[in-house]
This record gives structure tokens, sequence and C-alpha cells, in this order.
């Protein structure tokens, strides 16, 4: 199956700086990607759907200002934490569909534990 | 809004016997897709198996297989010969093709599988 490339899959930094976690298509071109955020022991919530080329799509509650997205190529999108709190300490996971084929699929990257001491 | 419900937060199976998770969910659309993801402690989201809502026919991958019930929104996961290597939490999750693999996740269920 096709590949998604997450990094970093650990993260630490301290409050009030900020963090980016890339996440990458290997294989194949992805025009959409899924950021989902993840707390312990609970399922994955989607925070925002990143657009190759326009601006992405946060969902109801996911600060715009503190979660920044940019869909920078075909094969790329980062999530930017900025100005990080010990309440964003938690774990990060991005998702590209691939559709080639006509078959559609939802692959995700290894997904990034971040820590904010 | 498109809900997925998971009844069982955890489920324990004796190795090389069968278990069955659970998992409804609410739509208005007549055509999407279903999905049991598995999640070890690697964290590593797993595809385990897939139905699309327009096949009759229950997909079965090995040694897992499901019981999709369209009328009752029900997709059930069954793990035959379960390992130990199964031990691991597992999410159903929902999408349609004009929500471009949006993926809308139930709660989880915890599988503990005994030696």
């Amino acid at each position: 199956g096709a590949v998604v490339s997450q990094h970093p899959s650990r993260v630490i930094c301290k409050s009030g700086t900020s963090v980016k976690i890339e996440c990458r298509s290997l294989d194949f071109q992805a025009t959409t990607m899924f950021w989902y955020r993840q707390f312990p022991k609970q399922s994955l919530m989607l925070m925002a759907t990143s657009n190759e080329g326009s601006k992405a799509t946060y969902e109801q509650g996911v600060e715009k200002d503190k979660f920044l997205i940019n869909h920078a190529s075909l094969t790329l999108s980062t999530l930017t934490v900025t100005s990080a709190h010990p309440e964003d300490s938690s774990f990060y996971i991005c998702s590209a569909p691939d559709r080639g084929g006509g078959n559609t699929e939802a692959f995700f990257g290894q997904g990034t534990r971040l820590t904010v001491v | 809004a498109q809900t997925v419900t998971q009844s069982q937060p955890e489920m324990s199976v004796q190795e090389a016997e069968t278990v069955t998770l659970s998992c409804t969910y609410d739509t208005s659309e007549s055509d999407y897709y279903l999905f049991w993801y598995k999640q070890p402690p690697s964290r590593q989201m797993i595809l385990v198996i897939r139905q699309e809502a327009y096949k009759q026919q229950n997909a079965t991958e090995n040694r897992f297989s499901v019981n999709f019930q369209k009328a009752a929104k029900s997709f059930s996961l069954k793990i035959s010969d379960s390992q130990l290597g199964d031990a691991a939490m597992y999410f159903c999750a929902y999408t349609t093709y004009n929500a471009g693999n949006m993926l809308t996740f139930g709660g989880g269920t915890r599988l503990m599988v005994k030696p």
C-alpha cells in the first residue's frame, strides 16, 4: 500500500515555543490530507483538513491561529503548534487518501507524540 | 452528522478463540464506506478490513470478517482463531466518497488476548 511518513515521531518542547510536524506522502500525490488528534485512551478526533493550494478547513473548536496548517505541495502538509502549552500535549496523526486505481483508502503516518513541558 | 458508536470499551478473548467487536453508526447517506482499524501499542493505524455499503456480501480478510447489516446500521468485526498479536485498540470508522476519506471514528475497543 501507499506510504505516509510523519516526522518527528516524538518531540518535547518548552511551553511558549512552536513545533512543526511534517506529513509526507511518499509514493502518491495527495491534494488533501487530514490531521487528527488523539488523547490517551481515546479515539482520533479530526482537527482539520489540509488542502493543497488553498486554506485548511478546521473543525469546530480547533483554534486556527494555534494550529497552523500549510499544504506546501502535493506530497507535503505541515502542522505547526504555535505557542505550545502543556494542554497541547497529545498524539497527532496525519492521513492522506490515495484514490489511485479507483480505490479509496486512507493511509496514516506513524503519528507524533508531543509533550509540552 | 454522522456518528460511530462502539459500545464495548474492552473485550477479552482466549487465544485461538473467536471474538466479535460491535459497531453501530448513524447516517442519512446511502453510499458510504466502513472500516475497521487496528492500533497496536506502536499507535500506527493499520487497516484491518473495509466494506462498501453498496455491497451486500460481507467482507473477509483471512481471519477477519464483518457482519454488515445496512438496515440496522451495524458493522461488527469477527476475529477467528485469535492470536496474541491481535491484542490492540480497534476502531470502527466511516466515510463517504465525497468526504474524501475524512474518517469519523468510533470510541474504540481495547482487545486483550489471553494465552
